[in-house]
């Protein structure tokens, strides 16, 4: 199958700094990225839909200013977690479809990223 | 919109018994169903899928799920299970345009 890189795989920040989150998508071209966020214990919730070259979609309730996306490639995604709070330590894993020639319908998804903010 | 319903949000089974964990969507069209596997600070590994076709699909590690349209169902089986199956296991619909939404997750224990 599909292989999705997701880098880092733990970060720890401090309070008040940002991090940024990067999803490739290896050997096929992802036209549309997305990311979850998984709190303890619980289902992965859609943060945002990003297809390249355009702006991301964000699910209600998602603070676009706060977690900024961008997909400025076919294979590559980016999440920017700005001006951290502890509040904000989560998973994050993204995932990536490509509905090009290769008809790939499902989508692949990172190893994850968990952040921590002290 | 699609949602899925895994009502089951925690399931114990001895070593070498059969498993069944449930799954309902709701979605307007025909769905395309997966079941993933995640364990403790990993991340999704896809079981199986179903687009279109054979409703009963076979996937790795010995699962099985079968899609029963009148039920909105896609139930995953398993016949015997084994310690490495503890792991949480997520339902998901989703569309060929769209993303995917995810179920709660049904957390598997095995007894030895």
């Amino acid at each position: 199958g599909a292989v999705v890189s997701q880098h880092p795989s733990r970060v720890i920040c401090k309070s008040g700094t940002s991090v940024k989150i990067e999803c490739r998508s290896l050997d096929f071209q992802a036209t549309t990225m997305f990311w979850y966020r998984q709190f303890p214990k619980q289902s992965l919730m859609l943060m945002a839909t990003s297809n390249e070259g355009s702006k991301a979609t964000y699910e209600q309730g998602v603070e676009k200013d706060k977690f900024l996306i961008n997909h400025a490639s076919l294979t590559l995604s980016t999440l920017t977690v700005t001006s951290a709070h502890p509040e904000d330590s989560s998973f994050y894993i993204c995932s990536a479809r490509s509905l090009g020639p290769r008809r790939i319908t499902e989508a692949f998804f990172g190893q994850g990223t968990r952040l921590t903010v002290v | 919109a699609q949602s899925v319903t895994q009502p089951d949000i925690h399931i114990t089974v001895s070593e070498g018994a059969s498993l069944e964990l449930r799954c309902n969507y709701s979605y307007g069209a025909t769905p395309y169903l997966f079941w993933y596997v995640q364990s403790p600070g990993q991340g999704l590994q896809l079981l199986l899928k179903y687009f279109s076709g054979d409703t009963l699909v076979q996937g790795i590690k010995g699962f099985e799920a079968e899609f029963k349209r009148s039920q909105s169902s896609f139930n995953l089986r398993k016949p015997s299970v084994h310690w490495s199956d503890a792991a949480e296991y997520f339902c998901a619909v989703g569309t060929r345009n769209n993303d995917m939404r995810f179920g709660a997750g049904t957390r598997l224990t095995v007894k030895p």
